[in-house]
């Protein structure tokens, strides 16, 4: 499949450590904000997302973090498995709007 | 429970033709979002189609057009077709009763222009 990883930011971690991925969003205006992970030859895949009323949502070994005062968001991988290996996007949506904007997206790569 | 299916899975266009992708949404959707990624980059919303209507539309020229058909199913059509479109075009589909949040995407078409 096609790589989506070219001049992306990397991120390589050890197998069973934690991930962090972060990402600047740029609307003060969004109030809602996904993750997606995107595997080579593959659409993006939704994780997990957070309103801009929360600060801190947790899935299956997943949890993002909002900062709204810098406009910063964050996705923590607990126990990073071989299979996390892919780019992940973070995106924005701004209130009233139904136009996802993605960030320039992180690849991470899991050392076995 | 089907998931987004795009076709065809690769394409390739001559300078100036024209291109109709196809997209049909999960099941239970009546929403459908087009992105264009290009290699490297995140996708960018082109427009959304709802209730057979252009709902909203991105940065991108008149050369890009949709359709969607009363099973919810849609196209996206590049007319004048230049070497910047080649993409990975992605459709993305979602239920306007949740507020259209959540999108869930297919597995795109790659269009190479030569």
């Amino acid at each position: 499949g096609e790589s989506v990883g070219l001049h992306l930011p990397t991120l390589s971690v050890q197998e069973g450590d934690n991930s962090i991925i972060n990402c600047a969003y740029s609307n003060s205006a969004s109030d809602y904000f996904i993750w997606y992970k995107q595997e080579s030859g593959k659409g993006p895949q939704f994780i997990i997302d957070i309103r801009s009323n929360m600060d801190k949502r947790q899935g299956q070994r997943v949890t993002v973090l909002l900062n709204k005062t810098v406009k910063h968001l964050s996705l923590q991988i607990a126990a990073t498995q071989p299979g996390d290996s892919a780019v992940y996007f973070c995106a924005e949506v701004p209130a009233g709007s139904y136009q996802l904007t993605f960030g320039k997206g992180t690849k991470l790569s899991v050392i076995p | 429970d089907a998931g987004v299916t795009q076709s065809p899975t690769h394409l390739i266009k001559t300078r100036g033709q024209q291109v109709t992708l196809r997209c049909s949404p999960k099941s239970g959707h009546d929403t459908v979002s087009w992105y264009q990624q290009a290699l490297g980059q995140g996708p960018q919303f082109i427009f959304q189609y709802y209730e057979e209507e252009e709902r909203q539309r991105g940065n991108f020229p008149d050369r890009f057009s949709g359709h969607q058909f009363p099973n919810y199913s849609s196209e996206l059509n590049v007319n004048a077709l230049l070497l910047g479109d080649s993409a990975l075009y992605l459709c993305a589909s979602s239920l306007a009763g949740t507020g259209n949040l959540e999108q869930y995407f297919g597995p795109g078409t790659r269009l190479t222009v030569t």
